[in-house]
């Protein structure tokens, strides 16, 4: 069965710093990867995802994620962190024919 | 265009009591989705639908019953809530591109609170 690890639930990092979150899935074939961001009292937004093709993506607001195969891995980065990125974020996998298994969660405070 | 909309935004139910959950997209999505989130816990699917006068279990069913008789609108049921069932449920809904492959869009949660 499909599986996401975020090993992180909370990040605190100081306003114009890089940024990294972690996650780590399970899957038997080539996944669909997403990162959602979710503001305080808000649905979640889409802010990349990876199908096929060029490892590293780009998304919304800034964000960038890379899919190693090696590590199973597909972290989210941005190099300068502004106080308004301050929310949860959460990595997705799936396929064509199964729903999106969502992780946990990383929360993100931002300092000034 | 107002997206995906969720009715009630809050509500306190106790325990016994029945409710219904309405999601309204307005995007002519194929896929609907509820799924409850819990702290802690991430986003957990509850049910799901592919089309119209079809739904399907997905990680959580236990409890909630769903119905799909308009494409625009996907229903979500208690019928006997349990403190348990307190929760923030969400509503998504995506373009037909497989189960996973679309961009799924979000309604703003409906905050439900057994005691």
């Amino acid at each position: 069965a499909q599986s996401v690890t975020q090993p992180d639930i909370h990040i605190t990092v100081s306003e114009g710093a890089s940024l990294e979150l972690r996650c780590n899935y399970s899957y038997g074939a080539t996944p669909y990867l997403f990162w959602y961001v979710q503001s305080p009292g808000q649905g979640l937004q889409l802010l990349l995802k990876y199908f096929s093709g060029d490892t590293l993506v780009q998304g919304i607001k800034g964000f960038e994620a890379e899919f190693k195969r090696s590590q199973s891995s597909f972290n989210l980065r941005k190099p300068s962190v502004h106080w308004s990125d301050a929310a949860e974020y959460f990595c997705a996998v799936g396929s064509g024919n199964t729903p999106l298994v969502f992780g946990k969660g990383t929360r993100l405070s931002v300092i000034a | 265009n107002a997206g995906v909309t969720q009715t009630p935004k809050f509500r306190v139910l106790k325990t016994g009591q029945s409710m219904t959950l309405l999601c309204a997209q307005d995007m002519n999505h194929e896929y609907m989705y509820w799924y409850r989130q819990d702290p802690g816990m991430g986003l957990r699917l509850i049910h799901y639908s592919v089309g119209e006068g079809t739904t399907a279990k997905g990680e959580v069913p236990d409890g909630y019953n769903v119905s799909r008789l308009k494409k625009q609108n996907f229903l979500l049921g208690l019928e006997s809530a349990a403190p348990s069932q307190t929760s923030v449920y969400f509503c998504a809904s995506s373009y037909l591109n497989g189960l996973a492959g679309g961009k799924q869009f979000f309604g703003p949660g409906t905050r439900l609170t057994v005691l």
